[in-house]
């Protein structure tokens, strides 16, 4: 069964500082990886996903993750962060299964706190 | 705007009462809906996927004599705790999945925190 490891429960960082928030799953077949954002006191929004091809991937509002096989990792990346930016970040996986890739499973969360 | 209306967000209930949570999809009709919950600190945790017109699958270790699941149209699945304890206060999200979209594509509710006294 695959599993999510986000080893940061919570990371400060300064406005305009870069930012990586890390990812780890475990699984013994190809998945698929996504990251979501929760702005507090909403609902979780997919800010990426990586699917296949490409390992690197970009969000619309400067975010980058690279899928890495061989370290089994999806970290998650700002060059810039905003005071916007302040949120809960979760790192999912889904696996195949025989009915498709039906379930998410999801890390911990990693509270990201930009201050000025 | 949401697309995915949860009901209520909070709710705070005495021992032995049962509570309903609604989860109503906005935009679109959805088939499946999912239901998780999320203790403090924890990941959130996949308890069942509500299939409309028909039944629930129930992830292992969820008694589903306890957490009842209802998706009786497209637009709405509820999941009712029956007999609520203290141990089942918890923070309980849904969501829903538009027709034919993959699994990523998921329209999350705000969550219903729940405290049972």
């Amino acid at each position: 069964a695959q599993s999510v490891t986000q080893l940061d429960s919570q990371v400060p960082v300064f406005e305009e500082a870069p930012v990586e928030l890390r990812c780890n799953y475990s699984s013994s077949v190809s998945v698929y990886l996504f990251w979501y954002v929760q702005y507090p006191n909403q609902g979780l929004q997919l800010l990426l996903k990586y699917l296949s091809g490409s390992t690197l991937v970009e969000s619309i509002n400067g975010f980058e993750a690279e899928f890495n096989k061989s370290q089994t990792s999806f970290h998650l990346r700002k060059p810039s962060v905003h005071i916007s930016d302040t949120a809960e970040y979760f790192c999912a996986v889904s696996e195949p299964q025989d009915t498709g890739f039906q379930k998410l499973v999801f890390g911990t969360g990693t509270r990201l706190l930009v201050s000025p | 705007g949401a697309v995915v209306s949860q009901h209520p967000s909070r709710v705070i209930c005495k021992s032995g009462t049962s509570v309903k949570i609604e989860c109503r999809s906005l935009d679109f009709q959805a088939t499946t809906m999912f239901w998780y919950r999320q203790f403090p600190k924890k990941s959130l945790m996949l308890m069942a996927t509500s299939n409309e017109g028909s039944k629930a699958t129930y992830e292992q270790g969820v008694e589903k004599d306890k957490f009842l699941i209802n998706h009786a149209s497209l637009t709405l699945s509820t999941l009712t705790v029956t007999s609520a304890h203290p141990e089942d206060s918890s923070f309980y999200i849904c969501s829903a999945r538009p027709p034919g979209q993959g699994i990523w594509a998921q329209h999350f509710g705000d969550g219903t925190r729940l405290s049972i006294l």
